[in-house]
């Protein structure tokens, strides 16, 4: 069983078409998190959910929209992509109070804005 | 601001030999401090961490690191590589509590490990 999945795994689209990406975990945890990798690897949090409830929501676009529909679920939809928007993202949970950063990461859905 | 610095981008070593990747923080109180393990096309896995106590912190696959203080310095080792060690490796600092989220993770750029046969 994957204990953060995410889906899809690759995603090709052209500019200003609106997409989602889905994250399930299966781990009991509290908390999920979006993460985003840019082509040089760089690793940014970008949105915090704890128990359904927003937490943390970094300098991000309002074009980017997390959507929590129970504490196992984290989607991201994003709307008007941009050539920019290109990028790895990055789904993770974590026991909340429990070991502070010890997060579960999915694979990862690779965007690539045409 | 917390910051993370990892200041070599590429490292290759040969099979058997001996490991350190290097992570320099910035961060005004006691950090909590992480190493983690990105395979090609794979998330990342947790490889250790230190919170606090010992200041050499045992990981998973035959890992540790040592926290030193006054060279802001939380750097990574491994005694004899093996070719699956091939990998990103990326250093992080905890960010602090947001209302009880604790996940917000300040990373480096990370290193890329080589192996050669």
């Amino acid at each position: 069983d994957t204990a953060v999945s995410q889906t899809p795994k690759y995603l090709v689209t052209q500019m200003g078409n609106d997409k989602s990406i889905k994250c399930e975990q299966n781990l009991g945890h509290d908390t999920m998190y979006w993460y985003k990798q840019d082509s040089k690897k760089f690793l940014k949090i970008m949105f915090s959910y704890n128990n359904k409830e927003l937490i943390i929501n970094e300098t991000v676009p309002n074009r980017f929209s997390p959507k929590s529909p129970d504490k196992a679920h984290l989607n991201l939809h994003i709307n008007s992509l941009e050539l920019g928007d290109s990028a790895v993202y990055f789904c993770a949970s974590s026991q909340d109070r429990a070991i502070p950063g010890e997060l579960f990461f999915g694979e990862g859905s690779r965007l690539t804005v045409l | 601001a917390q910051s993370v610095t990892q200041p070599d981008i590429h490292i290759t070593v040969s099979e058997g030999a001996s490991l350190e990747l290097r992570c320099n923080y910035s961060y005004g109180a006691t950090p909590y401090l992480f190493w983690y393990v990105q395979s090609p096309g794979q998330g990342l896995q947790l490889l250790l961490k230190y919170f606090s106590g010992d200041t050499l912190v045992q990981g998973i696959k035959g890992f540790e690191a040592e926290f030193k203080r006054s060279q802001s310095s939380f750097n990574l080792r491994k005694p004899s590589v093996h070719w699956s060690d091939a990998a990103e490796y990326f250093c992080a600092v905890g960010a602090g509590d947001y209302g009880g989220s604790q996940g917000n993770l300040i990373f480096g750029k990370g290193t890329k490990l080589s192996v050669k046969p």
